[in-house]
């Protein structure tokens, strides 16, 4: 199992350009989460999605950000017209089905991949 | 609002004494807290559940309720565990079946030989 993969790692737009970031969970899992990480700052939760279903968005900014997880192929988060304050690390995570499914107990962990920086010229 | 804090950007101890790296969480109701550690050029991983009051790595975490505080704690700092610390808190979302994680701004700690 390969872990949490996300693409591209590193990523440089000019303003007003636009970011595409993907993940793809764990093999067996089906919960998505997005986290941002700005500079000397934690990681901040944005998104959790679902195969087809934005589950819970509170995090993400109300303009310019959409998240997506399509019945085939990797999550994406997608920032248009990007500007320089989006400059971040973007963390993606996943997790296992819910409470008793067969992928196994409950544990609370989630699986990050390594993130992607995008950075706003 | 959920808040996670850690107090300590740095903590710098000497190998083999002891290290406390501090967390205090602000919740309302039960969360349940976590710490998870980021290696130098690893993934962000969990190191330990307070559910499970487990040991890892030598590591320990005690929930206090009166202070609102979840310390990481180890006797006997090591080399190895240069890293840099998060604590985190989670609640479930509405739909009951997954969590929400909210993470403090992180501790880098230097253990130094």
């Amino acid at each position: 199992n390969a872990g949490v993969m996300q693409n591209p790692r590193h990523l440089v737009r000019r303003r007003g350009q636009e970011a595409r970031l993907r993940c793809s969970p764990m093999k067996g899992h089906s919960h998505v989460y997005w986290y941002r990480q700005l500079p000397e700052e934690g990681l901040k939760f944005m998104v959790y999605l679902q195969k087809e279903n934005i589950i819970d968005e509170s995090g993400m900014p109300k303009e310019r950000f959409s998240a997506e997880f399509p019945k085939e192929g990797p999550s994406i988060l997608r920032i248009q017209q990007v500007v320089r304050g989006d400059s971040a690390a973007y963390f993606c995570a996943s997790s296992p089905n819910s409470i008793g499914a067969a992928a196994g107990p409950d544990t609370g962990e989630l699986f990050f991949g390594e993130g992607s920086r995008l950075t706003v010229l | 609002a959920q808040r996670v804090t850690q107090p300590e950007k740095l903590l710098s101890v000497f190998k083999g004494a002891p290290v406390e790296l501090k967390c205090n969480y602000s919740y309302s109701g039960s969360p349940e807290l976590f710490w998870y550690v980021q290696y130098s050029r690893q993934r962000l991983q969990l190191l330990l559940r307070h559910i499970s009051r487990e040991s890892i790595k030598g590591f320990t975490a005690d929930l206090n309720k009166g202070e609102t505080s979840f310390h990481l704690k180890k006797p006997f700092a090591q080399e190895e565990d240069s890293a840099m610390y998060y604590c985190a808190g989670a609640v479930r979302f509405s739909s009951g079946s997954a969590r929400q994680l909210t993470f403090g701004s992180g501790t880098q700690l230097t253990v130094l030989p």
